[in-house]
């Protein structure tokens, strides 16, 4: 069964750090990663994904991903935080075959400081 | 529709009283996903729904939970007998042939 631990529950940065965000999954095939951003009391919406291909993955919002398969890892980054980026933030993982039913993390909260 | 839109977006019931929750997905979707979100907690999936095929029940919590999706469009979450944890942000996603999945902005069920 596919799996995603995103390790750190909570993050804290001050405006213009660079950021971070772990992400590691469960899968035994080539697995679709995703990276959703959840405002409060909004839906999710989607960052970015990664599907095959090029292992470094650029998304909205200034967000880039990278694919590590040797590390089972799916980390977010961003050069530069901006206060609008505090949100709480899910990696998921769906599978290439069967039936498709993404998996998502526990999610991690950014707090951004000014 | 330009999104997907899930109504109420909030819903305070009496424990025991049932409730429904709709979800419209985007316009020509095939597959369609119920997700709970708890406090504090990751989505938790519930049911997918995928063209004319039977739904993948797999992740109802209790056989109070049910959905359907009539027409291959909107769906329809119905929990019974609702107890005090089903309190929770209910999300509905649908998808189209890529593997992201696009959501609304959830239902907010509160149970007294």
């Amino acid at each position: 069964a596919q799996s995603v631990t995103q390790p750190d529950i909570h993050i804290t940065v001050s405006e213009g750090a660079s950021l971070e965000l772990r992400c590691n999954y469960s899968y035994g095939a080539t697995p679709y990663l995703f990276w959703y951003v959840q405002s409060p009391g909004q839906g999710l919406q989607l960052l970015l994904k990664y599907f095959s291909g090029d292992t470094l993955v650029q998304g909205i919002k200034g967000f880039e991903a990278e694919f590590k398969r040797s590390q089972s890892s799916f980390n977010l980054r961003k050069p530069s935080v901006h206060w609008s980026d505090a949100a709480e933030y899910f990696c998921a993982v769906g599978s290439s075959g069967g039936s498709y039913i993404p998996t998502f993390g526990r999610g991690t909260s950014l707090i951004v400081h000014p | 529709g330009a999104g997907v839109s899930q109504s109420p977006s909030n819903k305070v019931t009496e424990k025991g009283k049932d409730v429904e929750l709709r979800c419209d997905p985007i316009s020509g979707h095939t597959a369609l996903y119920w997700y709970r979100q708890s406090l504090g907690q990751g989505l938790e999936f519930l049911i997918y729904f995928q063209g004319n095929s039977a739904p993948d029940k797999s992740g109802l919590p209790s056989d109070r939970f049910s959905a359907e999706r009539t027409g291959g469009s909107v769906s329809t979450l119905t929990i019974q007998r609702t107890q005090q944890e089903d309190s929770a942000v209910y999300l509905c996603a649908s998808r189209l042939y890529t593997g992201e999945l696009f959501f609304g902005e959830g239902s907010r069920l509160t149970v007294l």
